[in-house]
């Protein structure tokens, strides 16, 4: 049974760098196939892809966000963290990470964070 | 980047009665391999999304059978036979062909 979970600050401010957390379980990011994405969705609006990464490293990102995205993982500890620097009260969401299989992606979500961005 | 387009963005419906969401794209989603990579989501207010069906047309697992996807190329449909007042929420297309992953904007079904 896949499990995920997002943990990370609840409030950041403008310019500080976001770093969250997905800790999963049920499957390992060391088998072929296997990856781990972001999504985000600002309150009341709709779902947006960020990034994506694969048992093989590699690593996929929105171009809108390119510049300040990283994604990585650490397969020992069953977890991936995506990093955004320069923060803005724009990239107030809920973040969310999901389970892909190969070319079938998100069949499993965490429960996702509310991260606001505020002075 | 691909453009998905969903219709009707609101939906009130009856109980027991059927619903269908349109969902378009810019571009063809059908991949090098055959497939064609076009998800439907579901989120209920205040949850995480849930994915009902993959590939166009494969329901997942404990998908109840009233919801089917159809659809090819660049058009496809999200019908659900007979809507119970579980089915209520928020309901997103999302392509996985190409890069970029996108999602349409949601289609809010309520009961009428």
């Amino acid at each position: 049974q896949i499990t995920l979970k997002v943990s990370g600050p609840t409030l950041v401010k403008p310019t500080q760098t976001l770093t969250l957390t997905c800790a999963f379980s049920g499957f390992s990011l060391s088998t072929s196939g296997e990856g781990v994405g972001w999504i985000r969705q600002p309150p009341g609006k709709a779902l947006e892809w960020l990034a994506l990464i694969y048992w093989h490293d590699g690593k996929r990102y929105s171009p809108s966000l390119r510049n300040r995205l990283t994604i990585t993982k650490d397969t020992s500890k069953n977890q991936v963290v995506l990093t955004m620097t320069n923060m803005d009260p724009v990239d107030t969401a809920t973040y969310y990470c999901a389970h892909s299989l190969g070319w079938l992606h998100y069949d499993y979500w965490g429960q996702g964070t509310r991260v606001t961005v505020s002075s | 980047d691909v453009v998905m387009t969903q219709s009707p963005l609101s939906l009130p419906v009856t109980l027991g009665q059927p619903a269908a969401i349109s969902c378009k794209s810019n571009q063809s989603l059908v991949y090098s391999d055959g497939n064609t990579y076009l998800n439907w989501f579901h989120q209920r207010p205040g949850q995480s999304p849930r994915r009902l069906i993959y590939k166009v047309s494969d329901r997942d697992s404990g998908v109840p059978d009233r919801f089917s996807g159809s659809g090819s190329g660049t058009d496809f449909t999200l019908e659900i036979s007979r809507v119970e007042a579980e089915d209520v929420g928020v309901y997103y297309c999302m392509q996985g062909t190409h890069w970029p992953f996108t999602f349409g904007p949601g289609t809010k079904v309520d009961i009428k």
